[in-house]
């Protein structure tokens, strides 16, 4: 199986700081990575496909980048709907491996 | 508009094969390229793929889960069914069905189910 992993697992921000969440694949996928956020209680919601591509009527906040081995989330401005937890995923390879999470909190 | 809802049982007792139904509207299981996949998540945990139905019946699972779980789709109810074996408390956690969309050659699950949640308990 192809690992996934985050970093960091956690992090304290502020509104309007602007948060970059590191994915690192086991090897290479290309750019077959999805980001999600989700919220407790809540499903899933998907924010990027394809590493950069941002899913209809995501914010604009949000952007993604990377391929390979490495991949970055970053939100330009914070908001108070966006402290959540967020997951990648890829999709080059089955099992579709999530990575652990990222939770982002208020500071 | 796409949406998709599971249901099943809340608590099943250890050994007993689960059985969740995924119920969605907005989209065809017959048309070519559609997908449903399912996800689950322990309490506290992060979310693991299960696998993938296909239009097709080109069904996918995740290995480790391989000789446990089967995914059936019923086209002229709009549902899928999903099907596992010898539950065990591991097993715990909420469970999810999601729409999978594609563009291109990328898969992603762009509408998902509100999750229902499972304990396996005696």
């Amino acid at each position: 199986d192809i690992q996934m992993t985050q970093s960091p697992s956690s992090l304290s921000a502020s509104v309007g700081d602007k948060v970059t969440i590191t994915c690192r694949a086991s090897e290479s996928i290309s750019n077959y990575l999805n980001w999600y956020q989700q919220k407790p209680g809540e499903a899933p919601k998907l924010l990027i496909y394809a590493a950069t591509r941002l899913q209809s009527g995501v914010s604009l906040r949000f952007s993604g980048d990377g391929s390979g081995t490495d991949f970055t989330l970053t939100i330009s401005g914070l908001q108070p709907d966006d402290f959540a937890t967020y997951y990648c995923q890829q999709c080059y390879r089955n099992p579709r491996t999530f990575g652990q999470g990222t939770k982002v909190e208020i500071k | 508009q796409i949406t998709l809802k599971e249901s099943g049982p809340t608590l099943v007792k250890p050994t007993q094969t689960l059985t969740l139904t995924c119920t969605f509207s907005g989209f065809s299981l017959t048309a070519t390229g559609v997908g449903v996949g399912w996800f689950r998540q322990p309490p506290g945990k992060a979310l693991e793929w299960l696998g993938l139905i296909y239009w097709d019946d080109d069904n996918r699972y995740s290995p480790s889960l391989r000789s446990r779980l089967t995914f059936t789709k019923d086209t002229s109810k709009n549902q899928v069914v999903l099907t596992m074996t010898n539950m065990d408390p591991a097993d715990t956690g909420t469970y999810y069905c999601a729409h999978s969309g594609v563009w291109q050659s990328y898969r992603f699950s762009d509408y998902w189910g509100p999750g229902t949640p499972v304990s396996v308990s005696s």
